[in-house]
């Protein structure tokens, strides 16, 4: 079964910090993806990454930034957090890019 | 870019009544997936239609592509009280948009037993 682990369930942190989210997947997946979702809007598509060092602006990339180093491992950074960053992010991964995407349980993360 | 409307935001039924959940572009839909997420889960992949006037069916859920592509629907027949979660289409992009997906805002269903 595929397993999308993000590394953490909450997180608070201040205006101004820089923020770094984690996601692992477990299944050798070609690309993995960064959602935030907030309510009435559905899942929002920040980046995603088609192969190691790839990546790709979604929808609403702005004040974010993403590193894929290895294969396994995609991380979405918040250069310098603000309180409209308040939002449950969702990571995902799909094996291939007419497959499923497999996500991971979420991180709801608080800008204070 | 592509934008995909889904109805209604949100829907209360009594256990046992059916439920529908619309999704619908101005554009033509490429692909679309449906995913239903759990109270305090995550979204889970449910099907994928493809080809235009597509019809499947996993046990009381029915999912219809229209035939111009254009929209596509969710029925579920006889709820029960585990159906309850937020059901969501997306349009996954052709070509080279790696399994890009746009998703709706999400039909959220509460089922009242």
């Amino acid at each position: 079964d595929v397993k999308v682990t993000q590394s953490s369930r909450y997180l608070v942190k201040r205006t101004g910090e820089k923020v770094f989210l984690e996601c692992v997947q477990d299944m050798d997946h070609e690309n993995m993806f960064w959602y935030r979702q907030d309510p009435g809007l559905g899942l929002r598509l920040i980046y995603f990454s088609y192969d190691v060092k790839m990546k790709e602006k979604g929808d609403i990339p702005e004040g974010y930034s993403v590193s894929r180093e290895k294969k396994e491992r995609f991380s979405l950074i918040l250069e310098s957090a603000s309180t409209n960053q308040t939002s449950m992010y969702l990571c995902a991964s799909s094996l291939v890019h007419n497959k499923p995407q497999h996500f991971g349980d979420g991180t709801r993360l608080s800008i204070l | 870019g592509q934008q995909v409307m889904q109805i209604p935001q949100y829907q209360h039924v009594q256990e046992g009544e059916d439920f529908t959940t619309y999704c619908n572009s101005s554009t033509t839909l490429s692909n679309i997936q449906w995913y239903k997420q759990r109270p305090g889960g995550h979204p889970v992949f449910l099907i994928q239609l493809v080809k235009s006037g597509e019809v499947k069916k996993q046990k009381r859920l029915t999912f219809q592509f229209g035939e111009a592509k254009k929209n596509s629907s969710l029925h579920i027949t006889a709820t029960q009280t585990t159906d309850v979660g937020t059901y969501f289409c997306a349009d996954r992009a052709g070509g080279t948009s790696y399994g890009k997906l746009t998703f709706g805002q999400g039909t959220i269903l509460t089922v009242h037993p």
